[in-house]
């Protein structure tokens, strides 16, 4: 498969706790997309890379959040200190320059 | 109000009909998307336009800059189509970020 993947898929944490995703984007894909979406909502943009550059941050991602491309390939996102309003599903997308975004199946995540 | 939005909410068919599907947007784009989200989460990508009309097989797009405005189309609509269809746009002052609509959950019933 030569999809944007992410891994875990569900995650089930406690307050408190610190949570680690990853995303591994299509291989040639320069741009690199972090989303999150809650229940009954569209996706809201988090951040996103070019290369191994973070170029866009939302307002949305606090001081907990962390993203991070190191070598222009993979990425992770870091959430610290999770909190119940955390939980949602967080999308990766990845795109050739300004291309179509593919995206990835997400990680679902629960707060408890 | 939302930059983008949809409607229906929710929308109905029987197998068979014509479903159309709207999307307004309040600010300058440089792209709309049209996506499709199946239960699970994961989201394809079916079009991308910055004017006029794309067709891929029983789907088509449109887009009217001037009035801000965009339609999904789907032909002869079928069971499998039932997902929600999400409208996004790249706006042209904020790099490649997309802003996406609140979705539209179309159900077909045979």
């Amino acid at each position: 498969d030569t999809g944007v993947s992410q891994d875990p898929r569900h995650k089930i944490t406690k307050r408190g706790q610190n949570v680690t995703f990853r995303c591994d984007p299509i291989s040639e894909h320069n741009r690199l997309y972090w989303y999150r979406q809650t229940l009954g909502q569209g996706p809201e943009f988090l951040t996103y890379f070019q290369n191994e550059a973070q170029l866009e941050k939302s307002r949305l991602l606090s001081d907990r959040f962390s993203a991070e491309r190191p070598k222009g390939s993979f990425s992770t996102l870091e959430i610290q200190r999770t909190e119940q309003g955390d939980s949602a599903m967080y999308l990766c997308a990845s795109s050739l320059a300004w291309g179509t975004q593919y995206f990835g199946p997400g990680t679902r995540l629960l707060v408890l | 109000k939302n930059e983008v939005e949809q409607s229906p909410q929710n929308l109905t068919a029987q197998e068979g009909e014509f479903i159309t599907i709207n999307c307004s947007y309040s600010v300058g784009i440089s792209a709309l998307h049209w996506l499709q989200q199946h239960p699970g989460g994961g989201i394809v990508s079916l079009f991308m336009l910055s004017s006029g009309k794309k067709k891929h097989g029983r789907l088509i797009a449109t887009i009217n800059i001037q009035e801000k405005h965009s339609s999904l189309h789907i032909t002869a609509s079928h069971p499998r189509d039932s997902a929600v269809y999400i409208c996004a746009v790249r706006r042209e002052t904020s790099g490649s970020r997309l802003t996406f609509g609140e979705g539209t959950q179309l159900t077909v019933n045979p």
